[in-house]
């Protein structure tokens, strides 16, 4: 089955850019999404289809996805940003998330 | 404004079969999209259960196949979730969610979800 590898954790300085990687065997050839996390609360889409934002998600987010990493960038990084965030692929009929990585700002 | 809510028993014995529903707001079943299950147990990360079409075609995750069951009544406007046989480790947090899968360029992701709905297992 297919594997998304996610780091645990990523730490940002407060106003700065925070990238999280999403690694997986050729990752490059399918479509990546990203969901954003805040505790006690439902998963939202920040990034569908590699680099796609949907209505309502800053322009900070921003994704791109090549060879056999994904990335999510937070630029600008705010307070509010600090959540665990999923990737996500659709592979072999199944979804499949990533472990999930927990975002810091400093 | 598409909402969803799930609903169902927070508590359930070992071997019994957990069963939830998911109300579906501001959007027909009938209309399109996919339409599924993901559950977080304490702690940590997402797993999807499974999906549903309004035509009643499903996708299951191959580790609870065996034990799951997603059905759709358009008339309601909902689907639900059987899972049999439970366990502790099936303690979690499920959510429902809309699902958007396209064929042809092969994806499939969630753009909206209800809030969740927490289940524990114990005797």
């Amino acid at each position: 089955s297919y594997e998304l590898t996610q780091p645990l954790s990523v730490s940002v300085a407060l106003g700065q850019t925070a990238r999280i990687t999403c690694g997986g065997n050729n990752i490059g050839s399918k479509n990546v999404h990203w969901y954003q996390q805040k505790p006690g609360q439902a998963p939202v889409l920040v990034i569908y289809r590699d680099s796609n934002r949907p209505s309502g998600i800053p322009e900070r987010f921003s994704g791109s996805n090549s060879g056999n990493t994904a990335t999510l960038t937070i630029s600008r990084a705010q307070a509010g940003d600090e959540a665990d965030y999923y990737c996500q692929v659709w592979d072999s009929s199944h979804v499949v998330f990533g472990g999930g990585t927990k975002l810091t700002v400093l | 404004q598409v909402q969803l809510q799930e609903s169902g028993p927070g508590l359930v014995k070992p071997s019994e079969t957990l069963s939830l529903t998911c109300a579906v707001s501001g959007y027909s079943i009938s209309s399109g999209y996919y339409w599924g299950w993901i559950r977080q147990p304490p702690g940590k990360g997402l797993e999807w259960i499974g999906s549903i079409y309004h035509s009643g075609s499903t996708y299951y995750n191959p580790s609870l196949k065996s034990r799951v069951t997603i059905s759709v009544d358009t008339s309601k406007n909902q689907f639900s979730l059987k899972l049999s046989s439970v366990t502790a480790a099936d303690t979690a947090v499920y959510y429902c969610a809309r699902g958007d899968w396209n064929d042809r360029y092969y994806y499939y992701y969630m753009d909206v979800w209800g809030k969740g709905t927490t289940v524990t297992v114990s005797s």
